[in-house]
């Protein structure tokens, strides 16, 4: 079965710092990963997918990288700003018959402040 | 254009009574998947479609659970004999294919009394 962490499990830091979230997986036939962000109440924005045959992919102030055999994949944010105040998950898809369901992490709750 | 679409936002209900969330996925998506959330936690997969089929049913947690995509777009998830644990948020996403990035919905966050 895919197990899925995310560490730090709450990170608060002033405006302005840049930032690293981990993720790591325990089964390293994934097919894709999907970072995601969820504001309290909300439903799931979609951030990042990095395909398994890729290593990394930026938008913006974010940039997730995949490292498929340690298991580990990092998302970078850039300038933090109060606006990403939210909840990260991360959320991986193994090949084979279960491809379209997503394993997800717990998440990492963050903090910026003013 | 618009995004997925869940009803209703928020239900309430008595242990032991029925009730149906809708998701109406993104236009054109063939795959429509549902997850559950509970506090705390991250998602936790129960089914997905591909078409009007259900492709994965294996995360449903027992008979009480059953959803439907009859023609291959809005679907409906259904849960007989409510249970308190069964109060958590139902979220619906919906992908273009199944190997591709999943759209998630604002759920319904459902309370069973």
């Amino acid at each position: 079965k895919q197990e899925v962490t995310q560490i730090p499990a709450a990170l608060s830091v002033p405006e302005g710092e840049n930032l690293v979230l981990n993720c790591s997986f325990t089964d390293s036939a994934i097919y894709n990963l999907q970072w995601f962000r969820q504001d309290p109440g909300k439903g799931l924005t979609s951030l990042l997918l990095i395909q398994s045959s890729q290593r990394e992919q930026t938008s913006g102030r974010l940039n997730a990288s995949l490292d498929k055999s340690s298991g580990r994949s990092t998302l970078y944010i850039a300038a933090s700003q109060p606006g990403d105040s939210a909840t990260y998950l991360c959320a991986v898809s193994r090949r084979g018959s279960t491809l379209g369901r997503l394993y997800f992490g717990r998440g990492t709750q963050l903090t910026v402040w003013p | 254009g618009a995004g997925v679409s869940q009803t209703p936002s928020n239900k309430v209900t008595e242990k032991g009574k029925y009730v149906e969330l809708r998701c109406d996925p993104i236009s054109g998506h063939t795959a429509l998947y549902w997850y559950r959330q509970s506090l705390g936690q991250g998602p936790e997969f129960l089914i997905y479609f591909q078409g009007t089929g259900a492709a994965d049913d294996s995360g449903l947690p027992n008979d009480r659970f059953f959803a439907v995509r009859p023609e291959g777009s809005v679907s409906t998830l259904k849960i007989q004999r409510t249970e308190r644990g069964d109060s958590a948020v139902y979220l619906c996403a919906s992908s273009s294919r199944t190997d591709n990035e999943q759209f998630f919905g604002p759920g319904t966050r459902l309370t069973v009394l």
